[in-house]
């Protein structure tokens, strides 16, 4: 399983843009690159899903290089209610996924 | 999400007792899967199961054991409870009919206090 790092916390003020990337150097051929966000006691929620170039959706855009060996999700003009553990995973359909520690992001006002 | 339920979603229990708790789906996904959360760490899997008649092993299965009754549902038991299993425990499902990787969708967590 292609393993992720990812920075451990970022703080950022409401308005902001903020930009957490990943690196996955060990990424597969067939794997994808699939971003979580968890809320405290709540479970996982699915955000956005990418191959390579660029992926946007209403919550978030995914940018991926030609490499694939990293890739960075982009939340536009953050809010408080974005505060909320935001987790990288790399992996194919055959494999469960395996969440590291993620990324704690706390929205300032 | 709602289609993804677990019971009973808080526990408090004793060193050494047995208990299950219990997870369904109305999704009619194949995938399911059961994680530990301690506080402040990632989500750990435990086992997981692509369909009824398979069952996984995953990052951490010691001191647990699983049954996938029917599809939708996918039971985790701990069979002498030891306080280090103190924890948030998930279930999730998925579909490995998706076309690409399958997104899970997680119910709403059980919280487990072994004393």
């Amino acid at each position: 399983l292609a393993k992720t790092t990812q920075p451990i916390s970022m703080d950022s003020y409401e308005g902001q843009e903020v930009n957490i990337t990943c690196s996955h150097n060990n990424i597969a051929t067939n794997d994808y690159i699939t971003w979580y966000q968890q809320f405290p006691s709540q479970g996982p929620r699915f955000i956005i899903q990418g191959y390579k170039t660029k992926v946007t959706n209403e919550v978030a855009s995914l940018f991926i290089p030609a490499d694939r060996k990293s890739s960075t999700l982009s939340l536009p003009r953050v809010s408080l209610s974005d505060t909320a553990v935001y987790y990288c995973l790399v992996g194919s359909g055959n494999t469960p996924l395996v969440f590291g520690k993620g990324t704690r992001l706390s929205v300032i006002a | 999400d709602a289609d993804v339920t677990q019971t009973p979603r808080n526990r408090i229990t004793k060193t050494g007792k047995r208990i299950m708790l219990e997870c369904s789906q109305t999704k009619g996904h194949d995938r399911m899967y059961w994680y530990r959360q301690d506080p402040g760490l990632g989500l750990q899997l435990i086992y997981y199961s692509f369909d009824v008649k398979d069952i996984n092993k995953g990052e951490i299965s010691d001191g647990y054991s699983v049954s996938r009754q029917a599809q939708a549902k996918f039971s985790l038991s701990l069979e002498s409870a030891i306080p280090n299993q103190t924890a948030l425990y998930f279930c999730a499902t998925s579909d490995s009919g998706q076309r690409e990787v399958e997104t899970q969708y997680f119910g709403p967590g059980t919280r487990l206090l072994v004393l």
